[in-house]
């Protein structure tokens, strides 16, 4: 079946860096993009962008550009996220989902979220 | 004024159906608007339920309950997520996304109890 498994949990300094991995099975990770999303502590679902499975293209938030770098290992069937410049408010749970198809379609697999304490 | 709105909170008794509004703003029309709607129980991802636009134009998630539905008041310009004969296991927070303006965008979510 489709799995997305994440890395540990993180604890960073404001200023800092974070590297977030989603290892993928049970699918053919080209034919599917993989979106990231955080939820701060009660807070609603925020988007942070996509990266296709197949060409590597990426699409990021407005919000987030400049600060967060999208890439895949296909050898490994691995995504990663990079956030940068980490502020207090970057504290949530981070989770990659597998897209609909392979365009930047609604996230529909989820990993089971990593947290991220800044 | 944020472009998507959800209330806070609904409660509702075992048996009942619930429905669960997702409000666009009034400058984004609903009518031409696939919305999605996501579980979230405590301590878990959220999960995929359904998307909605039309009566032709609807997926159901894959092992997702018929009693799960979605409709659109479009006086209202709101996404309506219905759930049929609630049952102890629906308690749980509710998240609409919809595409907008090049983007994913969630609402806040409704924490449903079922009481």
């Amino acid at each position: 079946q489709v799995q997305l498994v994440q890395s540990g949990t993180e604890v960073k300094k404001p200023g800092a860096s974070v590297r977030v991995s989603c290892k993928t099975s049970g699918y053919t990770f080209s034919s599917y993009g993989i979106s990231w999303v955080r939820q701060a502590p009660g807070q609603g679902p925020e988007w942070l962008g996509w990266i296709s499975g197949y060409n590597g293209i990426t699409d990021y938030a407005q919000k987030f550009q400049g600060r967060v770098t999208m890439t895949t290992d296909t050898s490994t069937s691995t995504a990663y996220l990079d956030l940068k410049n980490l502020t207090f408010d970057d504290t949530a749970v981070y989770y990659c989902a597998r897209t609909y198809d392979s365009s930047a379609s609604s996230p529909n697999d989820w990993g089971q979220g990593t947290l991220v304490t800044v | 004024q944020a472009v998507v709105t959800q209330p806070s909170s609904l409660s509702a008794s075992p048996g009942a159906s619930a429905s669960l509004t997702c409000t666009l703003r009034s400058d984004v029309n609903v009518d031409t608007y696939r919305i999605y709607w996501y579980q979230q129980r405590p301590g878990s991802p959220p999960q995929y339920l359904l998307r909605y636009r039309s009566d032709s134009d609807k997926q159901q998630g894959s092992g997702v309950p018929g009693r799960f539905s979605g409709s659109k008041d479009l006086s209202a310009n709101a996404g309506i997520l219905v759930i049929s004969g609630l049952q102890s296991e629906d308690e749980a927070d509710y998240y609409c996304l919809i595409w907008h303006n090049s983007a994913w965008v969630f609402g806040g979510g409704t924490k449903l109890t079922v009481l």
